[in-house]
């Protein structure tokens, strides 16, 4: 079965950068679409990017996203790290049934 | 957009329970609809999706034969019959709206509830 892996936690300071791998089991991570999502503790997810580095409306461009075809990796970079973005942030795609697949979630926490 | 979940409570294992998810601030039926479910201190795990017009409907391999989904557009409601309830449905059940149809496979889930309660214990 096709799995996302995610790093289980990373930790930055305010104002530096960040980035989440989510590494495909199998396959090309680039033949189908990646998807990352917030989630805020208590809260609903919301999309921070689509379509591997699209932001939707709303999103500041803080957030990027980008795909490694070498590592068969997408990434979520966040720059200029504020204590808001202190979340739960989950990247998603798909497997060969094109059922949905989402990574575990990376906790990142901003000191 | 608002979607709102309800239905959920503490079941036994072995029993059924339907979920609904009451969709407003948009077009419902122009857009596939969803079930996500975490459970606690979990992940995110798509459980079910059906298309605009119920034409193309899928299921996690976890759940398929035991749940089934469903929509009434007249009602702009989605539903989640699951039978067969085991432990480890234990979950918070959400609705999520895809920002396509989804004639042509799933996309992104644009807007989603705040997530219903499901406890299977005995």
């Amino acid at each position: 079965n096709f799995m996302l892996t995610q790093p289980h936690s990373v930790s930055e300071s305010p104002g530096k950068t960040v980035t989440i791998s989510c590494t495909g089991s199998s396959g090309s991570i680039a033949s189908n679409y990646v998807q990352w999502y917030q989630q805020r503790p208590g809260s609903a997810p919301t999309p921070v990017i689509y379509e591997d580095n699209q932001r939707p409306s709303g999103v500041p461009d803080r957030f990027s996203g980008s795909i490694d075809s070498s590592s068969n990796s997408a990434s979520l970079t966040i720059s200029g790290l504020k204590t808001e973005d202190e979340a739960d942030y989950y990247c998603q795609s798909y497997d060969s049934s094109n059922h949905v697949v989402f990574g575990g979630g990376t906790k990142l926490t901003v000191l | 957009v608002q979607l709102v979940e309800s239905g959920g409570g503490l079941i036994q294992p072995g029993r059924s329970l339907r979920l609904s998810c009451a969709a407003s601030g948009f077009t419902f039926d122009d857009y596939a609809m969803h079930w996500v479910r975490q459970g606690p201190g979990k992940g995110l795990e798509w459980v079910s999706g059906i298309s605009w017009n119920s034409g193309s409907i899928d299921y996690a391999d976890s759940v398929k034969g035991r749940f089934t989904i469903s929509r009434d557009n007249a009602k702009n409601s989605l539903y989640l019959q699951m039978n067969s309830l085991r432990t480890e449905d234990t979950a918070l059940y959400f609705c999520a709206k895809d920002y396509r149809g989804g004639s042509s496979g799933w996309y992104l889930f644009d807007y989603w509830g705040q997530g219903t309660l499901v406890t299977v214990s005995s």
